[in-house]
């Protein structure tokens, strides 16, 4: 139990759906990270939320919108998503930025028809 | 931005010593990690070393760190098919505000 839970584990969607993903953690962290996992490419960091205030996009297209309500949650909204967007993604929490130890959710295994 | 490679796949036979090495372009990382990624799971943190530290052991694992040549590798001793996953390097900017992964390395462990 990693303390960070991300659902739903597997999504499958067609290019018009709209779904959301969602991370919660229990660690009483503050910082809260999407990552992008493509086969055989390094992660990618899509977002990045501080006392739920966003202060990274890392040049994510408008099609993945994210929410964090709270420290303990974050969503990523999908919309009129392309299949090239199928990865796994990993929502990970830290106690705040600059605290170097981040943990990781179980991911989200997305497949874009 | 950083950029942090590994080479994509590592087979070792049950028993023997496997090592996973990484390098990374951004001398001025505080602390290099090692994950640990088992089929169908996240991300697991398997250790860390900071960056004035040139060896970190932990059971099994040995990390060590040349930072001048920016090589970082991980040992593991006594290598178990439970070992059998991808290993992923990171390093974090010097702000702290983002970690960099390398593309993984899928190690096989051969009963």
């Amino acid at each position: 139990e990693t303390g960070v839970t991300q659902t739903p584990r597997h999504l499958v969607m067609g290019m018009t759906n709209k779904k959301s993903l969602k991370c919660e953690q229990h660690l009483g962290h503050n910082a809260m990270y999407w990552y992008k996992q493509s086969a055989k490419k390094p992660l990618e960091l899509m977002f990045v939320y501080n006392f739920k205030e966003q202060t990274e996009n890392n040049s994510v297209p408008s099609r993945f919108s994210p929410e964090c309500p709270n420290s303990s949650h974050l969503f990523l909204h999908l919309h009129t998503l392309q299949p090239e967007d199928s990865a796994l993604y990993l929502c990970a929490s830290a106690t705040s930025v600059g605290e170097e130890t981040q943990y990781f959710g179980p991911g989200t295994r997305l497949l874009v028809l | 931005g950083e950029d942090v490679e590994q080479s994509l796949f590592l087979s070792v036979r049950e028993g023997d010593s496997s090592v996973i090495n990484c390098t990374y372009t951004d001398s001025s990382s505080t602390y290099l990690y090692w994950y640990k990624q088992e089929p169908g799971a996240g991300l697991q943190l398997l250790t860390y070393i900071f960056s004035n530290m040139d060896m970190k052991q932990d059971q099994r694992l040995t990390v060590l760190l040349n930072k001048k040549d920016k090589h970082l590798s991980l040992r593991i001793a006594d290598t178990q098919t439970g070992d059998s996953a991808i290993y992923f390097c990171a390093s974090v900017s010097n702000t702290g505000n983002q970690f960099y992964f390398g593309t993984g390395t899928s190690l096989t462990v051969i009963p």
